[in-house]
């Protein structure tokens, strides 16, 4: 089992440009969850998609935004790219509604400059 | 928005000694308590969900207890070792298992 997987590992980006991010979830999972760590910070929800849809928001502008595919793998996008937006992005999997176990991929590491 | 705070922000202690860790929460709108061990450039790692009132949890030389009432979480690590040295996240869950974290306690653990 390969655990949750996210790539690229690290991305270099300027301002106002838009990135995607991907991660594949862990096997047997159905939900994913984005965190975004800034430094410093503990890492913050972004969002949970659940059979291809938001479910659950956090409290980020549209400039963020996602999608779940049909094999579960998730994306998150973020336009219009601000200094702000550097942090690491972690991607969590869980099963079902409710699951109290979520895992956790390595993160993503992005830098806006 | 769930304001969860963890005390204290770092800490650094020679193998061998025993420590602790305190995670404070508003005492409702939360199903479970997750602490999670996150060793650099690797993935957050989970130590323990605890839901009940009173739990405790043990995992080798590390447990856990929670109080709901009160709102908190204690983490214990006895007789610390340099393995242990990591940063230690404590998140209630709450919604459709969101996670809300605190920042962390850092601990670093000297031979």
């Amino acid at each position: 089992d390969a655990g949750v997987t996210q790539s690229p590992t690290h991305l270099i980006k300027t301002r106002g440009q838009q990135v995607t991010l991907r991660c594949s979830p862990k096997s047997g999972h159905d939900t994913v969850s984005w965190y975004q760590q800034a430094l410093g910070q503990g890492p913050q929800f972004i969002f949970q998609y659940y059979e291809e849809e938001e479910r659950q928001r956090g409290n980020f502008p549209d400039r963020f935004s996602g999608h779940q595919f049909p094999n579960y793998s998730s994306e998150l996008n973020v336009n219009a790219l601000l200094l702000g937006d550097s942090a690491l992005y972690l991607c969590a999997s869980s099963q079902g509604g409710g699951s109290y176990e979520q895992y956790f991929g390595p993160g993503t590491r992005l830098t806006v400059t | 928005i769930l304001n969860v705070e963890q005390s204290p922000q770092s800490l650094h202690v020679q193998e061998g000694d025993s420590t602790n860790f305190t995670c404070s929460f508003p005492s409702s709108n939360f199903y479970a308590l997750h602490w999670y061990r996150w060793e650099t450039a690797k993935s957050p790692e989970a130590l323990f969900v605890m839901t009940l009132n009173g739990d405790e949890k043990k995992k080798g030389r590390i447990s856990a207890t929670l109080n709901t009432k009160e709102g908190y979480s204690y983490l214990y690590i006895k007789g610390s070792q340099p393995e242990d040295s990591a940063t230690y996240l404590c998140a209630p869950l709450s919604g459709y298992s969101t996670l809300t974290f605190g920042k962390g306690t850092m601990l670093l653990v000297s031979p």
